[in-house]
């Protein structure tokens, strides 16, 4: 079956350090999503992608990359992580349907603790 | 910001009555959707329901929008204890929103007790 898979679930890291979160879907979906979700503001979107080389800035970019040098995966750099960056963060993924936005898929999600 | 804002925040029901959410969205959309979070899980897809339609059902959800309003309700009937999870909306601005992404609301909690 088709899946989305995130890695690693849970990471404690320190501050100033670089963290690379994994995405990869086997569901052959063009268009991929970075969301952190935090008490009090649901989920907010970090970075997409429409496609192989194409990554746009979502609502909270900044201190956050990511590159897609394939249709199966979007990894997520925070370059050096801070406090702020404690939160749970979800890649999805979805089939492209022309000018609307079809179903999401979403992985179970990546715990990240900045000390 | 959140383009869409759920109401209540937080819901309690006993098992077999129903439940509704609300969600408030503030500009024109191409579509709304409501997710589903079970606690330490990924969100997973319940319904999508396009602008252009006023109501949409699947098992024991009804969904209903209203764009002059720009808002819309989610109700699930007969509520189980298996239902307590956290509901978010997800609206899709489409081109005139700076692309095919959604943004999703701060959710309501419901729990549903036996």
């Amino acid at each position: 079956d088709a899946e989305i898979t995130q890695s690693p679930r849970h990471k404690i890291t320190e501050t100033g350090r670089q963290v690379t979160l994994a995405c990869h879907q086997t569901w052959n979906h063009n268009n991929m999503f970075w969301y952190r979700q935090d008490l009090g503001h649901g989920l907010r979107l970090i970075h997409y992608s429409y496609g192989v080389h194409d990554t746009n800035k979502g609502e909270v970019s900044d201190g956050y990359s990511v590159s897609r040098s394939n249709t199966e995966d979007l990894p997520l750099t925070l370059e050096s992580a801070a406090s702020s960056q404690t939160s749970v963060y979800f890649c999805a993924s979805s089939d492209s349907q022309g000018a609307s936005t079809g179903e999401l898929f979403f992985g179970e999600g990546s715990r990240l603790t900045v000390l | 910001s959140q383009q869409g804002e759920e109401d209540p925040q937080a819901l309690s029901i006993q098992e077999g009555e129903n439940a509704t959410m609300n969600c408030s969205y503030k500009t024109s959309i191409n579509n709304l959707q409501w997710y589903r979070q079970n606690s330490g899980r990924g969100l997973v897809h319940l319904i999508l329901i396009r602008s252009n339609e006023r109501e949409k059902h699947s098992g024991r959800l009804r969904v209903t929008l209203d764009t002059s309003k720009k808002s819309s309700s989610l109700l699930i009937t007969a509520s189980r204890a298996a239902d307590t999870a956290s509901y978010f909306c997800a609206t899709d601005a489409g081109l005139t929103g700076g692309g095919n992404k959604l943004t999703f609301g701060t959710g309501t909690q419901l729990k549903v007790e036996l």
